[in-house]
């Protein structure tokens, strides 16, 4: 069964820093997705960033960035020159071609001015 | 511009009581999704759909329903409300291969 996990509850960086967040997971499949979205405290799910597994070019979405390792199975999202607008929750997901979406549990991120 | 919506906002029901949550895009996709989200899980997938007439169950599906009449809307029927039921409710939808869009979500408290 495919599984995402996110080892990191919270996390805090200094405003304008830059911090990574961690994202494993666990798939028989060799054509998937991954996606790192954002929660906000308004609830809203927000899409940051994608990223198809057959592409071995690293996803960029302006000052956000993945680190993708198809063989480790690993997809860390690094968040450059953060902002106070970053602080929200932020989930990993995979997606296979069935087009469900597996969540990891989220990572909490602090944002200190 | 296309958008999934979602109503009511906030409900607050009773135990036994049936209540359906409304879920409404207008970007014409065929993939309509339903999870739950509380606190230490994430979100979890309810139920899903892939056209109309299409349903099919996720992870905690039971104690739901949902029936796919259109492509627009897939409402999400709590049978007999729980105080596990408490939590909050978000429908996306899709096209095959693409991005799921998120409603802003429903919350929901069972008394």
């Amino acid at each position: 069964a495919q599984t995402v996990t996110q080892s990191q509850p919270e996390m805090s960086v200094q405003e304008a820093e830059t911090v990574t967040l961690s994202c494993t997971y666990d798939t028989s499949e060799s054509d998937y997705y991954l996606f790192w979205y954002k929660q906000p405290p308004s609830r809203q799910m927000i899409l940051v960033i994608r990223q198809e597994a057959y592409k071995q070019q690293n996803a960029t979405e302006n000052r956000f960035s993945v680190n993708f390792q198809k063989a480790a199975k690993s997809f860390s999202l690094k968040i450059s020159d953060s902002q106070l607008g970053d602080a929200a929750m932020y989930f990993c997901a995979h997606m296979n071609r069935d087009d469900k979406i597996i969540f990891g549990k989220g990572t909490r991120l602090h944002i200190l001015p | 511009d296309a958008e999934i919506t979602q109503s009511p906002r906030h409900k607050i029901t009773e135990t036994g009581r049936q209540v359906t949550l409304a879920c409404h895009q207008t970007w014409n996709h065929n993939n309509m999704f339903w999870y739950r989200q509380d606190l230490g899980h994430g979100l979890r997938l309810i139920h899903y759909s892939y056209g109309v007439q299409d349903t099919n169950k996720g992870e905690v599906s039971d104690g739901y329903s949902v029936s796919r009449s259109n492509t627009e809307d897939l409402p999400l029927t709590l049978e007999s409300a729980a105080s596990s039921q408490t939590s909050v409710y978000f429908c996306a939808s899709s096209e095959g291969g693409e991005t799921q869009y998120f409603g802003p979500g429903t919350r929901l408290l069972v008394l």
